[in-house]
């Protein structure tokens, strides 16, 4: 199937933990996201990339950071984990005038 | 700034209603709207787009939008409302054909029996 899929789908981890997302897009689109959607639902863009170089970088603690090996893939490595980083992160990708695709989320709880 | 407003965070129809789902923007160019759906516990999933041409647009699942350039507004309608609809819609706009696609706040649609 064609898709923007994303790993894991749940992520549960203590305060202080160092975490993965991964994200692969088969559509061939050039420009891949990542957006975080907090518990009311407000999704906002982290970060975009467009073949393999950060276009957008929105006000976020450098704590996140991404990284794309290539143009297909986009993942999200998170350091010291805290509280407030609780939330669903969608991975997304797009080609200009076409939308943007979503992968299914990873609901990242911190205890 | 490009911003989108989404009118109403929840909207209850009755089954077989219409259903209208508000959303106005600001822009100082023509942008490109969309309009997507999120069913509860899944990703986002792509209703229908506004790029260039007809106003009124086609989507999925009986949804349509209409693009108002005097009004900055591109609200869905649906003219029938069935129970399979119950999910929250977001709006969103690209103004500058780059890279951020922005997204209104959500409205959250009821569907009553």
């Amino acid at each position: 199937d064609t898709a923007v899929s994303q790993t894991p789908k749940y992520l549960v981890t203590q305060m202080g933990n160092d975490k993965s997302i991964k994200c692969e897009q088969n559509l061939g689109h050039d420009t891949m996201y990542w957006y975080k959607q907090d518990s009311k639902k407000f999704l906002k863009i982290m970060f975009s990339y467009n073949n393999k170089e950060l276009i957008i970088n929105e006000t976020v603690p450098n704590r996140f950071s991404p990284k794309s090996p290539d143009k297909a893939h986009l993942n999200l490595h998170i350091n010291s984990l805290e509280l407030g980083d609780s939330a669903v992160y969608f991975c997304a990708s797009s080609l200009p005038g076409t939308g943007v695709f979503f992968g299914p989320g990873t609901r990242l709880t911190v205890l | 700034a490009q911003s989108v407003t989404q009118l109403g965070s929840h909207v209850s129809v009755s089954e077989g209603a219409l259903v209208l789902l508000r959303c106005n923007y600001s822009s100082s160019v023509p942008p490109y709207l969309f309009w997507y759906v999120q069913y509860p516990n899944q990703g986002l999933q792509l209703l229908l787009k506004y790029t260039t041409g007809a106003t009124l647009v086609k989507g999925i699942n009986g949804f349509e939008a209409e693009f108002k350039k005097s009004e900055t507004s591109f609200h869905l309608t649906k003219p029938s409302a069935h129970m399979s609809d119950a999910a929250e819609y977001f709006c969103a706009v690209n103004m500058n054909r780059d890279d951020k696609i922005i997204f209104g706040k959500g409205t959250r649609l009821h569907i009553l029996p």
